[in-house]
């Protein structure tokens, strides 16, 4: 149980254009959801908490207006990368806490700006 | 400073030897811990909670001292399919997210 299911794997994207990566709660409800993004020989780094029903929180150093979280439900969260340029290429990740396994997370998403 | 500081890698030790993993934490009020799995490309996968009486799975035991704010991870008989990063991962309480550790790289070679 407490799975969740992130897609796309891997997205190839000219620069400029925007990316939607999606995450969804299977068999929970997520009221929370935790976005990370990794770069190569890095740590998972939060970049924002998604919040349903409201506004995500972001982390200091990361801007809003470039990802922008939606989580308009319980079992789904969103974060679009808007107008992305090479330097975003990295590997994003989301996580939900479910109170009977706690943390899980997404098989995450590499993103490859060209 | 980093608020979870690992061992800088990478190992590269032989099969069957055995490795231990070192990690310290700043913040006081953390409450759970953890040591993370993640294989290249892949999602972080918990290989063990990690208690102050210690605990054991199987070749894997993990240590916290709280008083030391340090975590510890020890593998035995190290085998091939052990090589990955490990993640040593604080919870500071509640629904906050989980914080990470840079990762150290074990490579076990035959």
């Amino acid at each position: 149980g407490a799975v969740v299911s992130q897609h796309p794997s891997w997205v190839i994207c000219k620069s400029g254009t925007s990316v939607k990566i999606e995450c969804r709660s299977l068999d929970f409800q997520a009221t929370t959801m935790f976005w990370y993004r990794q770069f190569p020989k890095q740590s998972l780094m939060l970049m924002a908490t998604s919040n349903e029903g409201s506004k995500a929180t972001y982390e200091q150093g990361v801007e809003k207006d470039k990802f922008l979280i939606n989580h308009a439900s319980l079992t789904l969260s969103t974060l679009t990368v808007t107008s992305a340029h090479p330097e975003d290429s990295s590997f994003y990740i989301c996580s939900a806490r479910d109170s009977r396994v706690g943390y899980t997370f997404g098989s995450g998403t590499r993103l490859t700006v060209v | 400073r980093k608020e979870v500081e690992q061992d800088p890698g990478p190992f590269n030790v032989p099969e069957g030897a055995t490795v231990a993993f070192n990690c310290t934490y700043s913040n006081s009020a953390s409450q759970s811990f953890f040591w993370y799995r993640q294989d290249c490309r892949k999602e972080p996968k918990l290989l063990m909670s990690v208690y102050s009486s210690g605990n054991e799975d199987g070749r894997f035991t993990a240590q916290l001292n709280r008083a030391s704010q340090y975590i510890s991870l020890l593998i035995r008989d190290s085998k091939l399919s052990d090589s990955a990063t490990y993640l040593c991962v604080v919870d500071r309480s509640g629904n906050t997210p989980l914080v990470f550790g840079k990762g150290t790289r074990l490579s076990v070679i035959a």
